[in-house]
């Protein structure tokens, strides 16, 4: 059971927008950073949002990373096929004494 | 290019020891932190372990604290997972991943991932 919650699947046709919500407290979301990650299947995870709302080079601005408070969010505009993926959010936990923590994932199919 | 080379995983018996690699190139070790994350079959990501880039700064996952340790040669380029008293929870794929520049918390960079099974 992670310390961030993600709905475990989300779903959207061609061109759609989508969110992925992630859920937290103020020891973790409410006080840190949150990161995203793209897995595509097969594959090792990919950063695609660091800072809440930063994108690395090479990361096409469909995508978006947005937090308030103790929530949040990926959007993902103009979904194409190929953004069929798990995407995983991450931060570190000040109550923990361990590295970061991850949301148990969230399955996106584009229909 | 940034490259991370994981090895070392494999069958292991309950009970038994196994000691990951990850080789690194393309940047300078020296200069970033380090991380172990693993991915059981089907299951989620879970970040194991941290290491900060001189080595003095180390943190572990709750589920791992005490059996495994990680550690790092910044001469070798090399990160290292030494595991012990291995679980079959512990069956997973285990990637090495570096920090997003100066984003320590941020996982820039991954490896391809070794896929450790405990079973007898």
């Amino acid at each position: 059971q992670s310390v961030l919650t993600q709905p475990p699947s989300a779903s959207g046709t061609p061109g759609q927008r989508v969110t992925i919500s992630c859920s937290g407290s103020s020891s973790n979301i409410g006080s840190n950073y949150v990161y995203w990650y793209q897995q595509l299947p097969g594959t090792a995870p990919k950063l695609l949002i660091y800072s809440n709302n930063q994108r690395p080079s090479g990361v096409p601005d469909r995508f978006s990373g947005s937090k308030s408070g103790t929530s949040a969010s990926l959007a993902i505009s103009g979904l194409r096929s190929e953004d069929e993926a798990d995407y995983y959010c991450s931060t570190w936990d000040d109550s923990l004494s361990g590295p970061g923590v991850f949301g148990g994932g969230t399955k996106l199919t584009v229909l | 290019e940034v490259q991370l080379v994981e090895s070392g995983g494999g069958l292991v018996q309950p009970g038994g020891s196994l000691r990951l690699s990850c080789i690194v190139s393309g940047f300078t070790f020296s200069s970033y932190e380090m991380n172990w994350v693993r991915q059981a079959p089907g299951k989620g990501l879970e970040w194991v372990s941290y290491i900060s880039s001189r080595g003095t700064t180390i943190y572990y996952a709750d589920s791992v604290k005490g059996r495994f340790t990680i550690s790092r040669d910044n001469a070798k380029n090399s990160l290292y997972l030494q595991m012990n008293s291995l679980r079959a929870e512990d069956t997973a794929v285990y990637y090495c991943a570096r920090s997003y520049g100066d984003y320590e918390s941020a996982l820039g960079y991954w490896g391809q991932g070794t896929l450790v099974t405990v079973s007898s």
